[in-house]
């Protein structure tokens, strides 16, 4: 079954503005991770943010959790053409078995 | 380095026809291990994951199996394929502990015609 559930389904953007893609959850978590999916490809990792932190920094990523709404955000500022995915959200609970959203797909254009 | 190598990238199989994907893990030891499943225009559903040889626990009940031969090595199997298991099959592993990403395969597209 499929924890997360990303918002929105879909975003098309310009390049150089900033893209935010939102989580929800319904259990408790160990930890949470986004992943970068490009066509066709496999999924990269791209950050991970465990249950007691609210917010973390990679790059151009910024990452935000929020426990007690059993949700999160991924920004990503100064988007690019290359930032063109889909973006997924996942879940850790129990054993390290990560449960993935359906995704956002991502378009930034030239 | 650490690398996961997955193939084939590709496959076309009849219906009823066998399969066999292989997984395998260079440059660590004792991986956990994890087969998912992508349909067209949805998430990854979990399918099979390994903690150790010949481990395996299954989340989605179907026709497909997966084995753990050897620590770095995770191979998933039908005997008899059927149309609704066409997607996206992808492995991944992680170390065995919470807290750490997973890395993935470059995946292997199945069509069963």
């Amino acid at each position: 079954s499929q924890q997360g559930e990303e918002d929105p389904q879909a975003l098309s953007i310009q390049e150089g503005e900033n893209a935010t893609m939102n989580c929800s959850y319904k259990t408790s978590i160990n930890n949470l991770q986004w992943y970068r999916q490009n066509s066709g490809r496999g999924l990269v990792h791209l950050i991970l943010i465990r249950s007691n932190e609210r917010e973390k920094h990679s790059g151009r990523l910024r990452v935000t959790l929020d426990t007690s709404k059993k949700s999160s955000s991924l920004l990503i500022t100064a988007s690019r053409a290359a930032d063109t995915a889909s973006y997924f959200c996942a879940t850790v609970s129990g054993y390290s078995t990560l449960t993935f959203g359906k995704g956002t797909m991502l378009l930034v254009s030239p | 380095s650490q690398t996961i190598h997955q193939w084939p990238a590709t496959l076309v199989q009849p219906v009823g026809s066998p399969l066999s994907l292989e997984c395998t893990v260079e440059g660590t030891s004792n991986p956990n291990l994890y087969w998912y499943r992508q349909a067209a225009g949805r998430g990854l559903q979990l399918l099979f994951y390994s903690v150790g040889i010949g481990q395996i626990s299954s989340e989605v009940p179907q026709n497909l199996s997966a084995s753990r031969p050897q620590d770095r090595q995770f191979i998933l199997s039908s005997k008899k394929l059927l149309l609704s298991d066409s997607g996206f099959y992808l492995c991944a592993w992680t170390m065995d502990r919470v807290g750490y990403g997973y890395t993935f395969g470059s995946g292997t597209r199945l069509t069963v015609v």
